[in-house]
């Protein structure tokens, strides 16, 4: 089956520090893999698509690397703020047509001053 | 433009009562998509449509159905609603032609709760 795993414990980090969350895959890799923010009471909100051809994506203070050797996705969050709490979900697209994503259960990052 | 708007924002059910959830959106895409999402489970898929015309089942598609008669539009039906229907209703939009990603647009969700 084409699986995504995430840790389900909350990371509590201080502000200004580096956050980094795990996104684990088992089987085959997916061509790319997508990196979302969701909100309390709110749908998830798309952050960053990593390629399976590309070891590392940035974007302001975010970064997100591709490991197809270790089957995994890191996710980091540099000079972190009380902003960034949220819950971080990851998505593997599925075989099949219709660009049909499988999300992880996300990780709930809280940032503290 | 409103991106994808999803209507009721929340709904109380009696078991076995109907009700249709609506999606709307105004980005020209293809691809629509209806998923639940229940605590510790993350988000399943329900069912999803490639177009204007058509529908296909997703992970978790009993004891729902979808029809996309419009490309704007998605409506997700509960025919006989039960208790374990309880949960948040996403919809979701992507691909457009000529786009660089398939990144897909969600609503702001739906909060529905069987009794």
């Amino acid at each position: 089956s084409q699986k995504i795993e995430q840790n389900s414990e909350a990371l509590n980090i201080q502000e200004g520090k580096t956050a980094t969350l795990t996104c684990n895959y088992t089987n085959y890799s997916p061509a790319y893999l997508q990196w979302y923010r969701q909100d309390p009471g709110r749908g998830p909100v798309f952050l960053l698509l990593i390629r399976e051809n590309e070891k590392e994506k940035r974007k302001e203070r975010l970064k997100v690397t591709f490991d197809t050797t270790l089957k995994q996705s890191l996710f980091h969050i540099t000079a972190s703020q009380p902003a960034d709490s949220a819950t971080y979900l990851c998505a593997r697209i599925l075989t099949g047509g219709g660009n049909k994503l499988t999300f992880g259960t996300g990780t709930q990052l809280k940032v503290e001053l | 433009n409103a991106g994808v708007t999803q209507t009721p924002k929340f709904r109380v059910l009696k078991t076995g009562q109907s009700m249709t959830l609506l999606c709307a959106q105004d980005m020209n895409h293809e691809y629509m998509y209806w998923y639940r999402q229940d605590p510790g489970m993350g988000l399943r898929l329900i069912h999803y449509s490639v177009g204007e015309g058509t529908t296909a089942k997703g992970e978790v598609p009993d004891g729902y159905n979808v029809s996309r008669l419009k490309k704007q539009n998605f409506l997700l039906g509960l025919e006989s609603a039960a208790p374990s229907q309880t949960s948040v209703y996403f919809c979701a939009s992507s691909y457009s032609p000529g786009g660089s990603t398939d990144t897909q647009y969600f609503g702001p969700g739906t909060r529905l709760t069987v009794l």
